[in-house]
Order: C-alpha cells, then sequence, then structure tokens
C-alpha cells in the first residue's frame, strides 16, 4: 500500500510569485485536506477536497486555492506569495464514511521558502 | 471556536524516565481527540486516538485518556526512549457542516538524552 506522497520536497519563491504543490493520496481515499505549519506551530487547516470539490475551508484568503482530480490526487496553488506564507504544507488523505471518524494519513509535506 | 493548548516544551528527559505532556481542548460538542508525532524532517504519524469520554488510547506504550469532566487529554509514557525524541501534537476533529478537519495545539518537543 502506497502512502500519501507529495511534491516537490523544497521550494524556493520570491515575493508575489505563484506555487503550486503536489499530492498523491493513499491509495483507495477519496478525501484530500491541506494544512499549513508555519515554524514552531502546529498544522492549520487550509481547506479539503472530496470527489473533486471543495467541502470545507479554513481562516486563508482566496489566493490558496486547490484542485483534486479523478484519481483524487490533489494540488495547492498560492498565488501572490507574501513572506508569511513560508511554512511546511502538509497533505492529507483519508476515506470518510458518513457521520463517523476517520482516519487522516499524512504526507510527508513541503517545505516553501518565500524571499 | 475549537482550540487546542500543549503545554511548552522542549521537554528534556533522561532515558527511562515518565513522560506527562499536558493537553487540554475547548469544543462544542463531543470531539474526538489525537496524539500525533513528528520526526524530525517528516511529516505527522498518528500515535493514539479516543473517540468520547473516558475511552483510553494507547500505543507503544503511549497512553492518554479522553476525560470530558477536565476537557483534558495528557499524553503518558512510564519509560521514554532516545528514540522517543520529536514533536508532539495534540488535536482534536469534530464535524463541521458535512466535513472534518483536525484542529492541533502547538506543539511539545521531547528530547530524551541516553
Amino acid at each position: 500500500e502506497t502512502g500519501v506522497t507529495q511534491s516537490p520536497t523544497h521550494l524556493i519563491k520570491t515575493r508575489g510569485q505563484q506555487v503550486t504543490l503536489r499530492c498523491s493520496s493513499q491509495s483507495g481515499h477519496n478525501t484530500v485536506s491541506w494544512y499549513q505549519q508555519a515554524l514552531g506551530q502546529g498544522p492549520q487547516f487550509i481547506f479539503q477536497y472530496y470527489r473533486e470539490e471543495e467541502n470545507g475551508r479554513g481562516n486563508f484568503p482566496p489566493r490558496f486555492s486547490g484542485l483534486q482530480f479523478p484519481n483524487y490526487s490533489s494540488e495547492l496553488n498560492v498565488n501572490a506569495l507574501e513572506l508569511d506564507d513560508s511554512a511546511l504544507y502538509l497533505c492529507a488523505s483519508s476515506s470518510p464514511t458518513s457521520g463517523s471518524l476517520y482516519e487522516q494519513f499524512f504526507g510527508p509535506g513541503t517545505r516553501l521558502t518565500v524571499l | 471556536g475549537n482550540s487546542v493548548t500543549q503545554m511548552e516544551g522542549p521537554v528534556t528527559l533522561s532515558e527511562e524516565a515518565f513522560l506527562t505532556i499536558n493537553c487540554t481542548y475547548t469544543a462544542t460538542g463531543y470531539p474526538s481527540l489525537f496524539w500525533y508525532v513528528q520526526y524530525p524532517g517528516e511529516g505527522l504519524q498518528l500515535l493514539l486516538k479516543a473517540t468520547k469520554a473516558d475511552d483510553k488510547g494507547s500505543n507503544k506504550g503511549f497512553e492518554a485518556t479522553y476525560r470530558k469532566e477536565t476537557t483534558s487529554f495528557h499524553l503518558e509514557k512510564g519509560s521514554v526512549q532516545v528514540s522517543d525524541s520529536a514533536v508532539y501534537f495534540c488535536a482534536l476533529s469534530g464535524m463541521n457542516t458535512g466535513f472534518q478537519k483536525l484542529v492541533f495545539g502547538t506543539g511539545t518537543r521531547l528530547l530524551v538524552s541516553p
């Protein structure tokens, strides 16, 4: 069973640029959640995709956007990068059963540095 | 809104010492509670979980009990090893209008010396 994978591992961008981060979910999982983890902080929920549609969003501006593809892999796009966007971006996949607890499996993350 | 508060680190212990990392939460309804561990350079791994009051989660010698009356979920281990050195995150999860998200504490770094 292949776990959650993310690419790239590290990325350096400058302010104002745009970035795309990628995530492949674990086999059989149809839900992907994205989290931002600033240095020394806990992860913060960005949004969640279920069957190719966004079904939940945290307190992040619209310049954070995403996609989910038919194979359930996902992208996180960030436009007009700011210095505060520097963080570890974590992707988690899961397979929820309606109304029940489900476990989220995390990838290793992408470290984004904005200069 | 929902929130999680963890004790600040780092927690520095000698091998075989007893570990406690405190975690308290604020939430509406009946959340599920988790402990995740993050080793250097890696993503998060689920360590243990509890879904209702008085449940005890356990894994790899770690334990935590869901205490609704004190809104706590403290992590304990009787004898830590050097390999337990990592950052530990307490988290809660609850349903939000049809989707589930995790709310994390700020993390507690554990350093275990031989």
